[in-house]
């Protein structure tokens, strides 16, 4: 069954220091999306993306986060300049638009 | 703010059970409604999507949707310690019916399925 992949599984980075978390959706979906979850807290929506723009974002995501898709297989979730609150588990989602979002394994992301 | 709530837990069944998990949600016109699971330290995963009002089943889960009461329900029969996990409900807000917005999650429900 085709999956999303998500690398690294484990990134640590000192504070203000740029992280880019990697997503390869599955191959013939059209909708893309991040969401975090902060240890022990909900799965709260970052961004969603189609058709090469953003087509929604929340609060969270600020000037500080941006989402590429540099070619037609790699998502990419950027944070400039990382803060301490920023640690959490990155899941990428992605979807055809028929069928529910299918999610990777996440990213955790440790900031010192 | 749209929001989904769900009683935290933990529930305890003892294996062979029925589990019911309940979540309620506050976008009146709402479509779209999932129950995912994950495991401690892993990604959600897909087990149920509910778009229409009344029962939808699937092996041993059964999903159950009122509209009219704003409420989305989990039953699980025969519980199996495999099962023990935390269950998600998750809403797509807004009234398109799709499966491609954005989802929004109750913080889960704690399901522990003991021996």
């Amino acid at each position: 069954e085709p999956e999303v992949t998500q690398t690294p599984s484990h990134q640590v980075t000192q504070m203000g220091q740029e992280v880019i978390l990697r997503c390869v959706p599955i191959s013939n979906h059209l909708y893309f999306y991040w969401y975090r979850q902060i240890l022990g807290q909900k799965v709260e929506f970052l961004v969603s993306f189609y058709n090469n723009e953003i087509s929604e974002k929340s609060e969270i995501f600020d000037d500080q986060f941006s989402v590429e898709r540099p070619d037609g297989s790699n998502f990419t979730l950027k944070i400039r300049s990382t803060k301490l609150e920023d640690s959490a588990m990155y899941f990428c989602a992605s979807t055809q638009g028929t069928e529910p979002q299918h999610f990777g394994d996440g990213t955790r992301l440790s900031i010192l | 703010q749209k929001e989904v709530e769900q009683n935290s837990g933990p529930l305890s069944v003892p294996e062979g059970a029925i589990a019911s998990l309940n979540c309620t949600y506050s976008d009146r016109v709402s479509q779209s409604f999932f129950w995912y699971r994950q495991y401690s330290g892993k990604s959600p995963e897909l087990i149920m999507s509910i778009y229409s009002n009344g029962d939808k089943e699937d092996g041993r889960f059964t999903a159950q949707l009122n509209k009219a009461s704003q409420y989305v329900s989990l039953l699980i029969r025969d519980s199996q310690p495999s099962d023990s996990a935390t269950y998600l409900c998750a809403v797509i807000p807004g009234g398109g019916g799709t499966s491609y917005g954005k989802l929004t999650f109750g913080q889960g429900t704690i399901l522990t399925v003991h021996p």
